[in-house]
């Protein structure tokens, strides 16, 4: 079954604590993001990486870290030092040579 | 400020009405990307429009990219409960291409049986 897939679909954390957002992908494609989304604010850039062992920040990088050391999975770290984390969290998979994003189906991490 | 604004930003229609919706850019777009979301789930892909004058057709939604206007709009036709949800537009606005996208806030939809 080929997709795109974040887990948890929710995720509940103390502030202080660093949690690690998991998104995996079959569809072969070279290029992964990270995107935040709060109510009324579309979507925000966090983090992109075009091929494996290499990543750029986005908008909104600060407080945030990323791998990719394969090029199926490239997970998201939110540390303490994101100031409000409590968020919708979207990974999508870009093919080379595609101009098309591809999201998965997202992961709400709440902060307490 | 925001590069692409989404309009109206909610929209209430009864069940069998047509609806449009847009999205507008302060930059030249060089692809423009629609997407819809049902509340709580990533984003589903709809359609894409790379040239001036391009407008594209899946089921009962067209979209029409108007390059002079620097702006897009989705047009759904007798509108059903199932196009309910929120309708996001994403664009790419650098010359030459670019890795990333800029995306609206979204415009939600509700569609009263």
């Amino acid at each position: 079954d080929g997709g795109i897939t974040q887990s948890p679909k929710y995720l509940f954390r103390k502030e202080g604590q660093n949690v690690t957002l998991s998104c995996e992908q079959n569809l072969n494609h070279d290029a992964m993001y990270w995107y935040r989304q709060d109510p009324g604010q579309g979507l925000r850039l966090i983090y992109y990486s075009q091929i494996v062992n290499d990543f750029q920040k986005g908008d909104i990088a600060e407080g945030y870290s990323v791998s990719r050391e394969k090029k199926e999975s490239f997970p998201l770290t939110v540390t303490s030092a994101q100031k409000n984390p409590t968020a919708f969290y979207l990974c999508a998979t870009k093919n080379r040579g595609t101009d098309t994003q591809y999201f998965g189906p997202g992961t709400r991490l709440t902060v307490l | 400020s925001q590069e692409l604004e989404q309009s109206p930003q909610s929209l209430i229609v009864q069940e069998g009405k047509n609806l449009t919706i847009n999205c507008t850019s302060s930059k030249t777009l060089y692809g423009l990307y629609w997407y819809k979301q049902k509340y709580g789930e990533g984003l589903i892909f709809l359609m894409m429009l790379q040239k001036g004058g391009e407008e594209k057709s899946h089921e009962k939604i067209t979209a029409k990219l108007d390059e002079k206007k620097q702006q897009s709009s989705l047009h759904i036709t007798a509108s059903q409960p199932s196009h309910a949800g929120i309708y996001l537009c994403g664009a790419d606005i650098e010359k030459g291409g670019s890795e990333k996208l800029v995306f609206g806030k979204g415009m939600k939809l509700t569609v009263n049986p």
